[in-house]
């Protein structure tokens, strides 16, 4: 079975400008929540999705956002890119649940200049 | 405040060398999932706990959960240069709008 994916891997964006990022869970999984990652904050909840319904939402400002499709595969949002936003962005699936054993996906590398 | 608190931050120890990452919250832990991650990468699912009392082993890494279930250990059994990475713990603390918490991390170092 493949493995969780995303895209881009890596991303350069100026200040003010916005990102999409794309995440394919793993071949039946229906739960994919993502996650921030910095030096500083370390591993922070943003959202999980679960049949194209946001579950769950972590404390983070409108600027972000996301979507589920059909299909499973998920997207996130962020406008107004601000310094702040560099970070790794990873995303996970799971089969049901966000509480349970989540696979984990290589992450999105997002620095904003 | 952290709500998962890891520690130590960091450890380097000599290649054969045991050694224990911990990881402590202040509320119950309905689940708590050891991970570990290389540099920029993602996370690897190690072992997930559920059962105050509960020990899992995998090859020579051993986690376990206390009987109050706010605490976990992880305990690796003679350190091998491939245990190198960052470990962290996630928890399902049911406290907020957040499925899992994430402790910082501990950077683990293993030289030969």
């Amino acid at each position: 079975k493949a493995g969780v994916t995303q895209t881009p891997r890596y991303l350069i964006k100026t200040r003010g400008q916005q990102v999409t990022l794309s995440c394919s869970p793993i071949s039946g999984h229906r739960s994919v929540s993502w996650y921030q990652q910095t030096p500083g904050q370390g591993l922070q909840f943003l959202f999980e999705y679960f049949s194209e319904t946001q579950r769950n939402k972590g404390n983070f400002p409108g600027r972000f956002s996301g979507r589920q499709f059909s299909n499973s595969r998920s997207e996130m949002n962020v406008s107004t890119l601000e310094l702040g936003d560099s970070a790794l962005y990873l995303c996970a699936s799971s089969l049901v649940s966000a509480g349970g054993e989540q696979y984990f996906g290589p992450g999105t590398r997002l620095t904003v200049t | 405040s952290q709500e998962l608190e890891q520690s130590p931050q960091s450890l380097i120890v000599q290649e054969g060398k045991n050694l224990t990452i911990n990881c402590t919250s202040s509320k119950t832990l309905y689940g708590l999932y050891w991970y570990k991650q290389k540099y920029g990468e993602g996370l690897i699912f190690l072992m997930m706990l559920q059962k105050g009392g509960e020990e899992k082993s995998h090859e020579k890494i051993t986690a376990k959960l206390d009987e109050k279930k706010q605490q976990s250990s992880l305990h690796i059994t003679a350190s091998q240069p491939s245990h190198a990475g960052i470990y962290l713990c996630g928890a399902d603390t049911r406290g907020g709008s957040e499925k899992l918490v994430f402790g910082k991390g501990t950077k683990l170092t293993v030289n030969p």
